[in-house]
């Protein structure tokens, strides 16, 4: 699996748009971009996932550059709900190894 | 839709003992997987199961193991407890067709080894 570098710490102001970056230089044709992230003491939670195209749900907007080698994860109006650990990570389906493999994310701190 | 439950929610275990942790997942999900999250050292991924059967595990020694019930809800084991194995275990479920990376995760248990 390819490796991602994200920032260990950012900060973001209750409602403006919060943009975290995650490099993934590395990344091969068929792995894909998956975000999640973890609320102090809780479990992780699935935000979004792509391969090459901007994806957008109701939690967040996925950007991938054209190169593939990095991402942005857009949180559009931050909360102060939204200060967790973010974690980017790239896989493939391998058929059998399929695990997640959690890096040590950006945590985020929403301010008000 | 309720969510992956765990129990208990905490635990406090002397070292040498053993102990069973118990996931129950989401409602149709038929893939349970197990993590460990040690201070410090981020999440690990412990054990896979799908459809009752183990498909995959982590790096981790024989004194931890599971099962999947015909239900699909699982438990996972660990033997001769050690005072590293003091972490907040975290159980995920994944539904048959779903995205493999799609998982969701249950609160967690959190176990003390003294």
């Amino acid at each position: 699996d390819a490796k991602t570098t994200q920032p260990t710490s950012m900060d973001c102001a209750e409602g403006r748009a919060a943009n975290l970056p995650c490099n993934h230089s590395t990344i091969s044709g068929n792995e894909y971009v998956y975000w999640y992230r973890q609320i102090h003491s809780q479990g992780p939670q699935y935000i979004i996932h792509g391969l090459k195209n901007n994806e957008t749900n109701e939690m967040a907007s996925l950007i991938i550059t054209e190169d593939r080698k990095s991402s942005t994860l857009i949180l559009p109006h931050a909360t102060l709900r939204d200060t967790a650990v973010y974690y980017c990570i790239v896989s493939a389906y391998q058929g059998g190894s399929e695990k997640l493999v959690f890096g040590k994310g950006t945590k985020l701190t929403v301010n008000p | 839709e309720a969510g992956v439950t765990q129990s208990p929610t905490h635990l406090i275990k002397t070292r040498g003992q053993q102990v069973t942790l118990r996931c129950s997942p989401i409602s149709g999900h038929t893939s349970v997987y197990w993590y460990q999250q040690a201070l410090g050292l981020g999440l690990q991924f412990l054990l896979w199961y799908d459809e009752g059967e183990e498909r995959n595990r982590g790096n981790f020694p024989p004194r931890f193991s599971g099962r999947q019930f015909p239900n699909y809800s699982s438990e996972l084991n660990v033997n001769a407890l050690e005072l590293e194995d003091s972490a907040l275990y975290l159980c995920a479920s994944r539904g048959a067709g779903e995205n493999i990376y799609e998982q969701y995760f249950g609160p967690g248990t959190r176990l003390t080894v003294t």
